[in-house]
C-alpha cells in the first residue's frame, strides 16, 4: 500500500527557510505515471497548492509562491523535498505531500498525514 | 489568487440528500473539470471524484458528482453521521497555470 510521510522542523523563524521532505514507501517515485506535489492548509482555513515535480525533476509551481519555492526529487532515496524561503507568519500551515497521476484529468489521489509548520520567533 | 466558490456550510437531516456546489469559470471548472475532496477534522483530504464524475475505487456509491457549465456539484444521498466533514473542490486553472481550490463547505448532518 502506498504511503507518503512528511518530515521536517515544526518551528521555523521568520525570514528563514522552511525545509520538508516527503518519503514515499510502497511504490516507486521513479514511475513516469505520476507527479508528486505539496499542498498546504493554514489552521482553520482551506487548501493551497504549492507545486509539483515528476521523477525527472520537471517542476511547476503556484505563480503566487514561485519566487520563494523550490521542489526537488531524490530518486535514490524515494523522496521529494520542499524549500520555501523566506518565510513569514502567513506560511504557518499543515503541509501535505501527495501523489497525482500524470494525465491531464488526474488529481491528487494519495496524501500524507501532513505536518504542522509554525513560523514564529 | 482567484479561487473557486463554495457555500461555507450546509446542514441536512440524517438520511436526507445534500448537494454541494462549486462555481468557477471557463478557465477552470468549465474547461478542465473539477475534483472533490472530503476532509474529516484532523485528517488529510481524501479524493472522492476527479475530472467531474470519475470515482476512485472504494468511494461509496451514495456519492455522485457532475458538472454543468462552470459549476460542479457533489451529491450525497442517504446522509450518515460519517458524512459530516469539510468538502473541497479543485480544478486546474489554465489562465493562472495553477491548481485552485474552493474555500470548502462544512457539511453538518443533523
Amino acid at each position: 500500500q502506498l504511503q507518503l510521510q512528511e518530515s521536517g522542523p515544526g518551528l521555523v523563524k521568520p525570514s528563514e527557510t522552511l525545509s520538508l521532505t516527503c518519503t514515499v514507501s510502497g511504490g516507486s517515485i521513479s514511475s513516469s505515471s505520476y507527479y508528486w506535489g505539496w499542498i498546504r492548509q493554514p489552521p482553520g482555513k482551506g487548501l493551497e497548492w504549492i507545486g509539483s515535480i515528476n521523477y525527472s525533476g520537471s517542476t511547476y509551481y503556484n505563480p503566487s509562491l514561485m519566487s520563494r519555492v523550490t521542489i526537488s526529487v531524490d530518486t535514490s532515496k524515494n523522496q521529494f523535498a520542499l524549500k520555501l524561503s523566506p518565510v513569514t507568519a502567513a506560511d504557518t500551515a499543515v503541509y501535505y505531500c501527495a501523489r497525482k497521476g500524470s494525465g491531464p484529468s488526474d488529481f491528487f489521489d494519495f496524501w500524507g498525514q501532513g505536518t504542522l509548520v509554525t513560523v514564529s520567533s | 489568487q482567484a479561487g473557486l466558490t463554495q457555500p461555507p456550510s450546509v446542514s441536512k437531516d440524517l438520511r436526507q440528500t445534500a448537494t454541494l456546489t462549486c462555481t468557477g469559470n471557463s478557465n477552470n471548472v468549465g474547461n478542465q473539470g473539477a475534483a472533490w475532496l472530503q476532509q474529516h477534522l484532523g485528517h488529510p483530504p481524501k479524493l472522492l471524484f476527479y475530472r467531474n464524475d470519475n470515482r476512485p475505487s472504494g468511494i461509496s456509491e451514495r456519492l455522485s458528482a457532475s458538472r454543468s457549465g462552470n459549476t460542479a456539484s457533489l451529491t450525497i444521498t442517504g446522509l450518515q453521521p460519517e458524512d459530516e466533514a469539510d468538502y473541497y473542490c479543485s480544478a486546474w486553472d489554465s489562465s493562472l497555470s495553477a491548481w485552485v481550490f474552493g474555500g470548502g463547505t462544512k457539511l453538518t448532518v443533523l
